[in-house]
């Protein structure tokens, strides 16, 4: 199996530029989740999705930040303006339900940074 | 505010000895906890895991211990090796059904060899 896929890899972009981070999960899992990762608050999670509906959005910082998963094999994160402080490496994340704790497989990441 | 805290940003050992990582909680209701290696460039991978009715649990190497009393967990790496030189961030979830982990700010370790 690929894992999950992200991309791209780094992003570098002007502030009030649009950002869309993609991401394929891994083929059958059933949850997706989107994580930030910064040095001060460590990996926040942004919001996840069970069988492509949102579940829990209560981690997405501000309205300009917004999430889709149109169907089982794609999702996208969207920042719309950027700015300075949403530079941060972005992660997704699948998981299948097999029990009440399961493993989250991550995604290598998309370093996102805002000049 | 942060739920589950590492307050040791980095950590340096020595090869062959041992490696503990702390992380804190204040959350009473999480009853589920993991430990998730990163290398730079890479994603998080799922290390080890406890339940709240367990206050040990042990893969290989590595070894969680869960002070429920503390609000406190650990990791043991055992002996430590070049190659377990990462940032480590433990994670925590409630029973609640909503499947959301929180994660501390990790602790970078680096082994010396």
């Amino acid at each position: 199996d690929a894992g999950v896929i992200q991309s791209p890899r780094h992003e570098v972009t002007e502030m009030g530029q649009e950002v869309t981070l993609r991401c394929k999960p891994i083929s059958g899992h059933d949850y997706l989740f989107w994580y930030r990762q910064t040095m001060m608050r460590g990996l926040e999670l942004l919001i996840y999705f069970n069988n492509n509906v949102p579940i829990d959005d209560s981690g997405m910082p501000e309205d300009r930040f917004s999430a889709k998963m149109p169907n089982a094999s794609f999702s996208t994160l969207k920042i719309q303006p950027s700015e300075p402080r949403d530079s941060a490496v972005y992660f997704c994340a699948s998981s299948l339900w097999t029990s009440k704790f399961s493993e989250q497989y991550f995604g290598p990441g998309t370093r996102l940074t805002v000049t | 505010d942060q739920q589950v805290k590492q307050n040791s940003p980095s950590l340096s050992v020595q090869e062959g000895r041992i490696s503990i990582l702390n992380c804190d909680y204040t959350n009473s209701m999480f009853d589920y906890f993991l430990w998730y290696k990163k290398y730079p460039a890479e994603g998080p991978t799922f290390l080890i895991s406890i339940s709240s009715i367990k206050d040990k649990n042990e893969d290989g190497r590595f070894t969680v211990f869960l002070n429920k009393s503390a609000k406190h967990l650990s990791l043991h790496i055992v002996p430590s090796q070049p190659g377990d030189s990462a940032v480590y961030f433990c994670a925590a979830s409630a029973d609640s059904g909503t499947y959301k982990y929180i994660f501390g700010t990790g602790t970078r370790l680096k082994v010396l060899a």
